[in-house]
């Protein structure tokens, strides 16, 4: 079967960096997703790795080893917005998105 | 700029009732696709359409149908609601072979609620 795995909930300070990880058994890869979605939110588009390594964007970076089937997702200086489920997904040999159930992460001052 | 619009925003229903959820997206995206998100469970997939005029099953299409009669419309449809519809809906759309192969957008979500 298809699985995605990621904690089910983290909590990190303000201005610290946090590290979400996402493992995964898929039937096929063709790329990783992370979104973010706060309470009561759509999830929105944060990254997508298709090989491996690190891919930054600013305060977000994700890293991808296809061999492990592991990926994860670094946030630097925290901020109290970053308070948001993160949701990591897999495209499979079909391009479908197989959802994980998501990271909900606390900020605390 | 409207990107994914749903329609309503939130419903009750009593069971045995019947509704449609309306999505429309402007981005002129050939693919687009209905999800459910419950507490502590991953988004899951109940049809999607790959183009005007064709359907298909996703993981969870017991209960429901759909039509994507325009390519910017997209309909989702309880013919008999149960309590176990209670969810809340996501819409979204993709284009294939985009930058980001396979990135969704989605809509603001329809919250559902079946007494």
């Amino acid at each position: 079967g298809q699985n995605i795995d990621q904690p089910t909930e983290m909590t990190a300070t303000e201005g610290a960096i946090v590290q979400i990880n996402c493992t995964y058994q898929t039937s096929g890869f063709n790329g990783l997703f992370w979104y973010q979605q706060h309470a009561g939110e759509a999830p929105t588009f944060l990254s997508y790795n298709v090989l491996d390594g690190l891919e930054e964007k600013g305060r977000f970076s994700s890293f991808l080893s296809r061999s492990k089937g592991y990926s994860y997702l670094l946030l630097k200086e925290l901020q109290m917005k970053d308070s948001a489920s993160y949701l990591c997904a897999v495209s499979d040999s079909n391009y479908q998105l197989i959802w994980g159930a998501g990271t909900k992460l606390i900020i605390k001052p | 700029n409207a990107g994914v619009t749903q329609t309503p925003k939130f419903r009750v229903l009593k069971t045995g009732q019947s509704m449609t959820l309306l999505c429309a997206q402007d981005m002129n995206h050939e693919y687009m696709y209905w999800y459910r998100q419950d507490p502590g469970m991953g988004l899951r997939l109940i049809h999607y359409s790959v183009g005007e005029g064709t359907t298909a099953k996703g993981e969870v299409p017991d209960g429901y149908n759909v039509s994507r009669l325009k390519k910017q419309n997209f309909l989702l449809g309880l013919e008999s609601a149960a309590p176990s519809q209670t969810s809340v809906y996501f819409c979204a759309s993709s284009s294939p072979g985009g930058a980001h192969s396979g990135e969704l957008f989605f809509g603001e979500g329809s919250r559902l609620t079946v007494l």
